[in-house]
């Protein structure tokens, strides 16, 4: 089973702050990579989709990249409500998820 | 549009049998496929399993054993059946579709195990 390591777990940062959250892959999963936003109370809702595509309606301060085993999300220009817990998913074999990342606003 | 809605008992006791369905309207699940997806309280997310367009499944290794998805198409609905619940399997049980990554959720629905 490919194993989804996801940091940081929380991440606390100010309005307009570029944000990083990082994925690691146990093995190649060849950018069959996808990220997800959760509000509390809410079913996910995707961002991201092929490491780098962005979903419909999705804004374009969030950015995804990386290939291999090493994925990343971007959020530039930090807004309120971006504040939410955020979820790597691999589907290259099967699906397995990250832990998550919970961000907040400092 | 596409929307998934999953219902449930809400209360199971240890060591019974979880029924679940999702009503599914917007998408055909004879050209789709609906996976389950569950997260306990404050956790992650783990992926249990898929019902394909052909109506074939797959399951996660480590729940196979314990778990079964079915579905009336005729009624734009799929069903998952999960026995011998413990404490453990409590969380927010959803639906989603399509396969590869998950565009459509249902809202989720919780299940407490407990006696």
């Amino acid at each position: 089973d490919i194993q989804m390591t996801q940091s940081p777990a929380s991440l606390s940062a100010s309005l307009g702050e570029t944000v990083t959250i990082e994925c690691r892959a146990s093995e190649d999963i060849y950018s069959n990579l996808a990220w997800y936003q959760q509000k509390p109370g809410n079913s996910p809702q995707l961002l991201i989709y092929d490491a780098n595509s962005l979903a419909d309606g999705v804004p374009s301060r969030f950015s995804g990249s990386g290939s291999g085993t090493q994925y990343s999300l971007k959020i530039n220009s930090l807004q309120s409500e971006d504040v939410a817990s955020y979820f790597c998913q691999q589907y290259n074999n099967y699906h397995t998820f990250g832990a998550g990342t919970k961000l907040e606003l400092k | 549009q596409v929307q998934l809605k999953e219902s449930g008992p809400g209360l199971v006791q240890p060591s019974q049998t979880l029924s679940l369905t999702c009503t599914v309207s917007g998408l055909s699940l004879t050209s789709n496929s609906v996976s389950w997806i569950r997260q306990p309280p404050g956790k992650g997310l783990e992926w249990m399993g898929v019902i394909w367009s052909n109506g074939g499944t797959d399951y996660n290794s480590a729940i196979k054993s314990r778990l079964s998805i079915s579905r009336d198409t005729s009624k734009s609905q799929v069903f998952l059946k999960m026995n011998s619940l413990q404490t453990e399997d409590t969380a927010m049980y959803f639906c989603a579709s399509p396969y590869w990554y998950f565009d459509f959720w249902g809202p989720g629905t919780m299940v407490t195990v407990s006696s």
